[in-house]
């Protein structure tokens, strides 16, 4: 069955350092893989996705995303945050009979907490 | 470009009551969703769409009905709210069923009593 693990509920982290937000994933399915961002009190943004070809993917506000087929992991990653980074950021892969459904697993969560 | 509208913003229900909640998409979508999100369980998915007419249960389903009678709406019921129905919902669409990814609406916050 399809699933996505993010291996971090909280990750604190001081401006401008770097940061890397952890995701694990098993799928039968082709691999598209999806990182969203949702600011407090905000529906989800789409941040960037996997669909093929670069294994690095470039996303809004700076992050990029790793595809890593043997880890089967797709990790976040930005240089260097600012505190508007603040948010809470969800990993999510295609569900079974997705081809059809467009259905979307999420995984559970990881909150970036920017402090000054 | 309004995308994905979800009415209303807030809700609080007594035990028993039922309700529906509108979400509207103005982007010619055809694929809808309707997702609950509870504080560290991310985000599940209780009903979709692939077109109009069409509706389908997903993870889930337990409580909810909805329906889609034209492409831009999708309508999530409670038919007898439940404490355990208490969460945040939302909305999404979809262009297509595989690469686009989800446009959200900015999400309903029930809270059953």
């Amino acid at each position: 069955a399809q699933s996505v693990t993010q291996l971090d509920s909280q990750v604190p982290v001081f401006e401008e350092a770097p940061v890397e937000l952890r995701c694990n994933y098993s799928s039968s399915v082709s691999v598209y893989l999806f990182w969203y961002v949702q600011y407090p009190n905000q529906g989800l943004q789409l941040l960037l996705k996997y669909l093929s070809g670069s294994t690095l993917v470039k996303g809004i506000n700076g992050f990029e995303a790793e595809f890593n087929k043997s880890q089967t992991s797709f990790h976040l990653r930005k240089p260097s945050v600012h505190i508007s980074d603040t948010a809470e950021y969800f990993c999510a892969v295609p569900g079974r009979g997705s081809s059809n459904t467009g259905k979307l697993i999420f995984g559970q969560g990881t909150t970036l907490q920017v402090k000054p | 470009n309004a995308g994905v509208t979800q009415t209303p913003k807030f809700r609080v229900l007594k035990t028993g009551q039922s309700m529906t909640l509108l979400c509207a998409q103005d982007m010619n979508h055809e694929y809808m969703y309707w997702y609950r999100q509870d504080p560290g369980m991310g985000l599940r998915l209780i009903h979709y769409s692939v077109g109009e007419g069409t509706t389908a249960k997903g993870e889930v389903p337990d409580g909810y009905n909805v329906s889609r009678l034209k492409k831009q709406n999708f309508l999530l019921g409670l038919e007898s709210a439940a404490p355990s129905q208490t969460s945040v919902y939302f909305c999404a669409s979809s262009y297509d069923a595989s690469t686009y990814g989800y446009t959200f609406g900015s999400g309903t916050r029930l809270t059953v009593v």
